[in-house]
């Protein structure tokens, strides 16, 4: 029974540039919560998709976006990338917002 | 400001000791969760205390729960090299869909 799988593991962009990172859920899961981790501090709560909607959404700029597919997967997109967004995003599975799994996450680097 | 502080930042003992860390936050939960973190990759769930429980037993982990005075404390007892990672908690703040984190202690067992 895989876990949530997160792709790529590792990634380096370019200020300005624009970045799309992948999460599948675990199997039987069907919410998909995003986190946003800078290094040496606890994850930050993005934003959730249930039913292929945003469900609720923390406290980040329009520049980060996401969409949730009718397998439940989901992806995370960052426009406009700063050197801030710099970091290790974590995706989270749970069904029905209940037992949550996370993935080993994305390494974003910007350059 | 990040719902959860974890106290102490760091923390070194030698095998066979017992860590203890202690996280504060800041308004109501429903339940308060701890995860390990090894070398900056995903979150391992170890444990989940709910807002009308005191204390909490797993192997070799012990969770309390102090509502009245917002804190709560994990015991790892006999620890081993593998235990060595950071450790997060994580409370809901009043049952919403997002975690809120701490900023963690990072353990160190010395073998």
């Amino acid at each position: 029974d895989a876990g949530v799988t997160q792709s790529p593991t590792h990634l380096i962009k370019t200020r300005g540039q624009q970045v799309t990172l992948r999460c599948s859920p675990k199997s039987g899961h069907d919410t998909v919560s995003w986190y946003q981790q800078a290094l040496g501090q606890g994850p930050q709560f993005i934003f959730q998709y249930y039913e292929e909607e945003e469900r609720q959404r923390g406290n980040f700029p329009d520049r980060f976006s996401g969409h949730q597919f009718p397998n439940y997967s989901s992806e995370l997109n960052v426009n406009a990338l700063l050197l801030g967004d710099s970091a290790l995003y974590l995706c989270a599975s749970s069904l029905l917002r209940i037992g949550y799994t996370f993935g080993s996450g994305t390494r974003l680097t910007v350059v | 400001s990040q719902q959860g502080e974890e106290d102490p930042q760091a923390l070194s003992i030698q095998e066979g000791e017992n860590a203890t860390m202690n996280c504060s936050y800041k308004t109501s939960i429903n339940n308060l969760q701890w995860y390990r973190q090894n070398s900056g990759r995903g979150l391992v769930h170890l444990i989940l205390i709910r807002s009308n429980e005191r204390e909490k037993h797993s192997g070799r982990l012990r969770v309390t729960l102090d509502t009245s005075k917002k804190s709560s404390s994990l015991l790892i007892t006999a620890s081993r090299a593998a235990d060595t990672a950071s450790y997060f908690c994580a409370t809901d703040a009043g049952g919403g869909n997002q975690f809120y984190f701490g900023t963690g202690t990072s353990l160190t067992v010395i073998p």
